[in-house]
């Protein structure tokens, strides 16, 4: 298995702009959790979707922030419009009901809002 | 708030010497995992210890909970210099993971 992938795995675009973040879970997976990494937050949860419908997104930061799962093997993080602070390393992790609920994660999309 | 705290925020050892890590939490939990972060990549699950499990090994690793002090440890025995990666516990709710803001080890040749 190719495991979770992401892209882009860099992104660097000015403030105000639309920015696109793009996962592909793990083929079987059903859940999808979005997290953001930043040195002064650490690790945080945005939004996980079971079966394609997002459970909990008290994680995400504003309505600029939106994110969907169109099918089982496609999901989308969505920032517009952006703005500097949301600079951060994104990474999208899967995993499957029935498994010791451990999560595979993406290599991740490296955000530089300028 | 469930987050983890692990301790030391960063430890730097000799290669061949253990490292020892710390993480302690505030509220029940169903599983504690421990991840590794490489420079500028993904987690990558290392170990799970159930909440009715108090030790746990795998390979080079070794992790301990003690729910009634709600704290856990990982250590890594006979360091390398590839075990040089941040570390973080994970608290397992309902169906979430909160992260703790990690470990940084360090291993010098």
């Amino acid at each position: 298995d190719a495991g979770v992938i992401q892209s882009p795995r860099h992104e660097v675009t000015e403030m105000g702009q639309e920015v696109t973040l793009r996962c592909k879970p793990i083929s079987g997976h059903d859940y999808l959790f979005w997290y953001r990494q930043t040195m002064m937050r650490g690790l945080e949860l945005l939004i996980y979707f079971n079966n394609n419908v997002p459970i909990d997104d008290s994680g995400m930061p504003e309505d600029r922030f939106s994110a969907k799962m169109p099918n089982a093997s496609f999901s989308t993080l969505k920032i517009q419009p952006s703005e500097p602070r949301d600079s951060a390393v994104y990474f999208c992790a899967s995993r499957r009901t029935g498994t010791q609920e451990t999560q595979y994660f993406g290599p991740g999309t490296r955000l530089l809002v300028l | 708030s469930q987050q983890g705290e692990e301790d030391p925020q960063a430890l730097s050892i000799q290669e061949g010497e253990n490292a020892t890590m710390n993480c302690s939490y505030k509220t029940s939990i169903n599983n504690l995992q421990w991840y590794r972060q490489n420079s500028g990549r993904g987690l990558v699950h290392l170990i799970l210890i159930r909440s009715n499990e108090r030790e746990k090994h795998s390979g080079r690793l070794r992790v301990t909970l003690d729910t009634s002090k709600k704290s856990s440890s990982l250590l890594i025995t006979a360091s390398r210099a590839a075990d040089t990666a941040s570390y973080f516990c994970a608290i397992q709710g309902a169906q979430k993971l909160v992260f703790g803001q990690g470990t940084r080890l360090t291993i010098n040749p």
